[in-house]
């Protein structure tokens, strides 16, 4: 298996451009996860999805972001419009939902640089 | 809510020799699971020994042991033999056991392992 895609790897925009990030899961896993990572905050949970519903957005900062999982094998994190503050490395990890021990698997990350 | 706290920011070692790093946390919970994660240079995720809370024998993988006590709510990582490729920041994480595979991470150790 490919493990968990993410695209672009980097993106570089300005203030006030839309932004979207995409995700690729591992084949047969059923719960998503978007992760963002900075220095001051530490990686923090955005949202996550569960067989393709959105189960907890609690994490997600502002209106601006907005995250679209249309079926088991894609999503998206959009951002719109950017601001320099949003600027970090997003994750997406994914993970099998079953009983027990459910690892989660981690892209390689998007960074993004909001100027 | 659960917290996850890393009280050291950095830490170095020399090769060959043997680093602990520590992580506390805070839950009300009787049934989760802790994870070491090593994030090297790289930026991938990497998941490097996990931990079920009602086992009381400890995890260990190759040169990577924890040191879980329950009661006292740590969950310290043990790295022997250190290798120049140990560099990375590791993180600690908390799951609650069957809450949708959702983590909980710490701020992170950045270990640099010195030859």
């Amino acid at each position: 298996d490919a493990g968990v895609i993410q695209s672009p790897r980097h993106e570089v925009t300005e203030m006030g451009q839309e932004v979207t990030l995409r995700c690729k899961p591992i084949s047969g896993h059923n719960s998503l996860f978007w992760y963002r990572q900075t220095m001051m905050r530490g990686l923090e949970l955005l949202i996550y999805f569960n067989n393709n519903v959105p189960i907890d957005d609690s994490g997600m900062p502002e209106d601006r972001f907005s995250a679209k999982m249309p079926n088991a094998s894609f999503s998206t994190l959009k951002i719109q419009p950017s601001e320099p503050r949003d600027s970090a490395v997003y994750f997406c990890a994914s993970s099998l939902r079953l009983a027990g021990v459910n690892e989660q698997f981690f892209g390689p990350g998007t960074r993004l640089t909001v100027l | 809510a659960q917290t996850v706290t890393q009280s050291q920011p950095e830490m170095s070692v020399q090769e060959a020799e043997t680093v602990t790093l520590s992580c506390t946390y805070d839950t009300s919970e009787s049934n989760y699971y802790l994870f070491w994660y090593k994030q090297p240079p790289s930026r991938q995720m990497i998941l490097v020994i996990r931990q079920e809370a009602y086992k009381q024998q400890n995890a260990t993988e190759n040169r990577f042991s924890v040191n879980f006590q329950k009661a006292a709510k740590s969950f310290s990582l043990k790295i022997s033999d250190s290798q120049l490729g140990d560099t990375a920041m590791y993180f600690c994480a908390f799951m609650k056991f069957n809450a949708g595979n959702m983590l909980t991470f710490g701020g992170g150790t950045r270990l640099m392992v010195k030859p």
